[in-house]
């Protein structure tokens, strides 16, 4: 089956630019996941869509992240106005369900977006 | 609160040495326990897993075991090889409600023919 599909796989900007990144999930999987991983760090959960609901974007700081899912596939990740230390990689994963611990529902991540802000 | 911690890396071993990376977690109830693997210029890819105390997760020569008297799940392989550098992150999904994969930093396995 395809993996998750995620881009750009670069971009650099200026602070206080904008940014998007996409990601289409696996098919038929019900939920998407944003992660950012910040160099030397292991990867944080920004935003968990269940099909196009948001079920946790508890640590999404939402006065410069947006993310939506339209019709439950495809999603998109903005970044307005981006800061220095949003510097790091934005990985989307997706799963069939919300309960990761099933053997049917494990995590497939993308191979990630890189973001520098200058 | 839910957390992970991995020793820090980078680990550099010759081929065929025994590896052991430590991870320990805190975590309220009882989660359930992963080993992922990164490799250069790729996702995160799932390694292996633990549901509940005592079971052993293994894969591709790779096995941990779930330890609950001392919140451990330490990897271990008995012979690396060059293909096996890579970073590895142990994680945890906390037992009830919708999963939220809690990552540890990280370890960078480097080998060394």
């Amino acid at each position: 089956e395809a993996g998750v599909a995620q881009s750009p796989r670069y971009k650099i900007i200026e602070k206080r630019q904008s940014v998007a990144f996409w990601c289409n999930p696996i098919s038929g999987h019900a939920t998407l996941y944003w992660y950012q991983q910040i160099l030397g760090q292991g990867p944080k959960l920004l935003i968990q869509f269940q099909n196009n609901g948001v079920v946790d974007d508890s640590q999404l700081p939402k006065d410069r992240f947006s993310a939506e899912r339209l019709k439950g596939v495809d999603s998109t990740l903005k970044i307005q106005p981006a800061k220095l230390e949003d510097s790091a990689v934005y990985l989307c994963a997706s799963s069939l369900g919300g309960q990761v611990s099933s053997g049917a529902n494990v995590l497939t991540f993308g191979a990630g977006s890189r973001l520098t802000v200058l | 609160g839910n957390s992970v911690t991995q020793m820090e890396g980078p680990v550099t071993l010759s081929e065929e040495a025994f590896l052991t990376i430590n991870c320990t977690y805190t975590a309220t109830g009882y989660p359930s326990l992963f080993w992922y693997v990164q490799y250069p210029g790729e996702g995160l890819q799932l390694l292996l897993k633990a549901t509940k105390a005592d079971d052993k997760g293994s894969n591709k020569g790779f096995e941990a075991t779930y330890r609950k008297e001392t919140t451990s799940f330490h990897l271990e392989k008995g012979s690396v090889q060059v293909s096996d550098s890579a970073v590895y992150f142990c994680a945890l999904h906390p037992r009830g409600g919708y999963n939220k994969l809690i990552f540890g930093a990280g370890t960078r396995l480097a080998v060394h023919p």
